[in-house]
């Protein structure tokens, strides 16, 4: 399979804490992206990071991607009880015609309590 | 408008039943995608069109049948389910120049088969 493992599967944290999660793959990238998805919800796309890049923000986002170890991870700062969510990696290959076929990590499970 | 919609948010059908799900975007993307999910696991791809044209078929059982109308709208046509294909089926669009493999998605049809 080509799903990745993403750690922890889920995650309890205070509001106001920092939470960390982390993805690994198998084969090789051009980039990975993280996805949000709230209970029972569409996927909202988060950030993207590409395979030269080691690090990028955007707002409370901060991810890291070690193409060495082939292992991404995101930190959320000061979380919110509004985070509280599923959390997936994604990578995929180019599938033609300007298509991207994406396999998405296992997930974390992310709860804020208030 | 960055919004993909889909209908019916709800469906329940029975195994003898036929029925489809619709999604809709207006932000000129050419590439639109299914996926299933079950609970608590990550989004699965099903079927991936490319300008109009079904370009991967994840052998997908034919009880499912895809349909491209235009570049705007997506159909799945569902026929004879079983029970094990209750999901939450999420639709996806990208913009399908190889600019960004970034993939926006609707809020999803949860579908319950009796």
């Amino acid at each position: 399979s080509q799903q990745g493992e993403e750690d922890p599967q889920a995650l309890s944290i205070q509001e106001g804490e920092n939470a960390t999660m982390n993805c690994s793959y198998k084969t090789s990238i051009n980039n990975l992206q993280w996805y949000r998805q709230n209970s029972g919800r569409g996927l909202v796309h988060l950030i993207l990071i590409r395979s030269n890049e080691r690090e990028k923000h955007s707002g409370r986002l901060r991810v890291t991607l070690d193409t060495s170890k082939k292992s991404s991870s995101l930190l959320i700062t000061a979380s919110r009880a509004a985070d509280t969510a599923s959390y997936f990696c994604a990578r995929g290959p180019y599938s033609g015609a300007g298509s991207y076929q994406l396999t998405f990590g296992k997930g974390t499970k992310l709860s804020v309590i208030p | 408008d960055t919004e993909v919609t889909q209908t019916p948010k709800h469906l329940v059908m029975g195994m003898t039943n036929k029925k489809s799900l619709k999604c809709e975007q207006h932000m000129g993307h050419r590439a639109m995608y299914w996926y299933k999910q079950k609970a608590k696991k990550p989004p699965e791809l099903m079927f991936v069109y490319s300008y109009e044209k079904l370009s991967i078929n994840e052998s997908v059982p034919s009880r499912f049948s895809p349909e491209c109308p235009n570049s705007s709208l997506l159909n799945l046509h569902l026929h004879a389910l079983q029970p094990e294909d209750s999901a939450l089926y999420l639709c996806a669009s990208s913009p399908g120049d190889r600019s960004t493999d970034t993939q926006y998605f609707g809020p999803g049809t949860r579908l319950t088969v009796l």
